[in-house]
């Protein structure tokens, strides 16, 4: 059974950083490529960020490059999403999710809660 | 950037009936439009992808078709369990991976 655990949401004030990780099993891991998405409050979808299997290749919105950084530790089965210099703008729920192919999110975790005064 | 564009914003209907929901992209996407439903409090799941190839375990009643710029989403007979919010999605000019801004089919 796949299951996406995504973890480490917080209140944090403008110009902070935080970490959130995502805890991943029931598949392999290594040869899945991972992404983030976000969900203002009330709000519809947004794609943040989308890691290669490898960890090699890694992709982001515009709005967030240069602020977040994607990455993940394939011996711990675990997906990371490091954000600083946060804005209120990022405030929402995180979202973890598996990519079937290229771009098909194909599971999805419980998601996160980032919320910047 | 592709933009997709949902509509109705909004779709009230009854059990056993019919819901169709549109998505338009700002430009073609051939056939890579994917199609997710999200209810309160929950995470999206996936259901459609390639605009018609169905995701593991959804019911036959959920069907997806078109081309291009043009897709529709087809629930063929709601059931209460499919009152929820529909968002498309695009995977074939990136980044950025687009949504669509989602409908949401209410209980009439």
């Amino acid at each position: 059974e796949v299951q996406l655990l995504a973890s480490g949401g917080a209140l944090v004030q403008a110009g902070g950083s935080l970490r959130l990780s995502c805890a991943a099993s029931g598949f392999t891991f290594t040869r899945t490529a991972m992404t983030w998405v976000r969900q203002a409050p009330g709000k519809g979808l947004e794609w943040v960020s989308l890691v290669s299997g490898s960890g090699d290749n890694t992709y982001y919105t515009d709005s967030v490059k240069g602020r977040f950084t994607i990455s993940r530790d394939n011996s711990k089965n675990t997906l990371y999403l490091q954000m600083n210099s946060l804005r209120a703008e990022d405030t929402a729920i995180y979202y973890c999710a598996k990519d079937g192919n290229l771009g098909i999110f194909d599971f999805w975790g419980q998601g996160t809660l980032v919320s910047v005064s | 950037e592709i933009v997709l564009t949902q509509s109705p914003a909004t779709l009230s209907l009854s059990p056993g009936e019919r819901a169709t929901l549109s998505c338009r992209a700002s430009q073609s996407v051939s056939i890579y439009l994917a199609w997710y439903q999200q209810k309160p409090g929950q995470a999206p799941r996936l259901l459609i992808y390639d605009a018609s190839y169905r995701a593991t375990g959804i019911p036959a009643r959920f069907s997806g078709s078109g081309s291009g710029t043009d897709f529709t989403l087809t629930i063929s007979s709601l059931e209460p369990e499919d009152f929820a919010v529909y968002y498309c999605q695009q995977r074939s000019n990136w980044p950025p991976l687009t949504f669509g801004g989602g409908t949401k089919v209410e209980i009439k």
